[in-house]
């Protein structure tokens, strides 16, 4: 596509359900990003994909979360049992494969996340 | 552990007004610092420095990189009311961008 699409743009659910984030990348972007943004913060770092696989989970927050990838394409971000403090905008990112120094990394609207 | 640090933090100035912002970091395998501008959700990509000294320039925008100090400015000249938003730097490395918490700039008629 044009650009990184995520969907859904909102969500709302209560304290202890799931949620599934999507993110489609700019089509050829092997390398995709998810960060997690609360209120008045920068963008925390959640995981990279470098195709299907994810070389760095470093930024999970819990076991809670987890995250995967198809068909070097489409990723899902899964929260578990949510709870009021996942409370955030989750924001996807995509790049091209690493060329030297360009890690010019393209974002796509987000998902604003409210637990109550 | 990777950390870049903006400021201020919040700024506020009026139409015409010249802004400097401020980006120190301390990042390993240090490949690139970049500006990116956040007026709803998304952020948009500003500009992408690799080499120290050597200015960027898009219009009323302009920034520059030392290596050696660790610290990037974006400076905004001329300032008008659609500048007002939050300005993230970012720090890259092999493949991470590690983000500072931005400075939110406020730009009034």
């Amino acid at each position: 596509g044009a650009g990184v699409s995520q969907s859904p743009s909102n969500k709302v659910t209560e304290k202890g359900k799931d949620v599934e984030l999507r993110c489609d990348p700019i089509s050829g972007h092997t390398a995709l990003y998810w960060y997690r943004q609360r209120l008045g913060q920068g963008l925390e770092f959640l995981i990279y994909f470098q195709g299907n696989s994810a070389p760095d989970k470093s930024g999970l927050p819990s076991d809670r979360f987890s995250a995967e990838r198809t068909g070097e394409s489409v990723s899902t971000l899964t929260i578990q049992r949510t709870q009021q403090e996942d409370s955030a905008v989750y924001l996807c990112a995509s790049s091209f494969p690493l060329a030297g120094a360009n890690n010019e990394q393209f974002f796509g609207p987000g998902t604003r996340l409210t637990v109550l | 552990e990777d950390k870049v640090v903006q400021s201020p933090l919040s700024l506020v100035v009026h139409e015409g007004d010249t802004v400097t912002l401020n980006c120190s970091y301390e990042v390993t395998n240090f490949r690139s610092l970049l500006w990116y501008k956040q007026e709803k959700k998304a952020p948009t990509f500003l500009f992408m420095l690799t080499s120290s000294g050597i200015e960027k320039k898009s219009g009323r925008l302009s920034s520059i990189l030392d290596k050696k100090e660790l610290f990037s400015i974006l400076n905004i000249t001329a300032t008008q009311t659609g500048d007002s938003a939050i300005y993230l730097c970012a720090g890259g490395s092999n493949y991470k961008l590690t983000f500072g918490k931005g400075t939110l700039l406020t730009v009034n008629p």
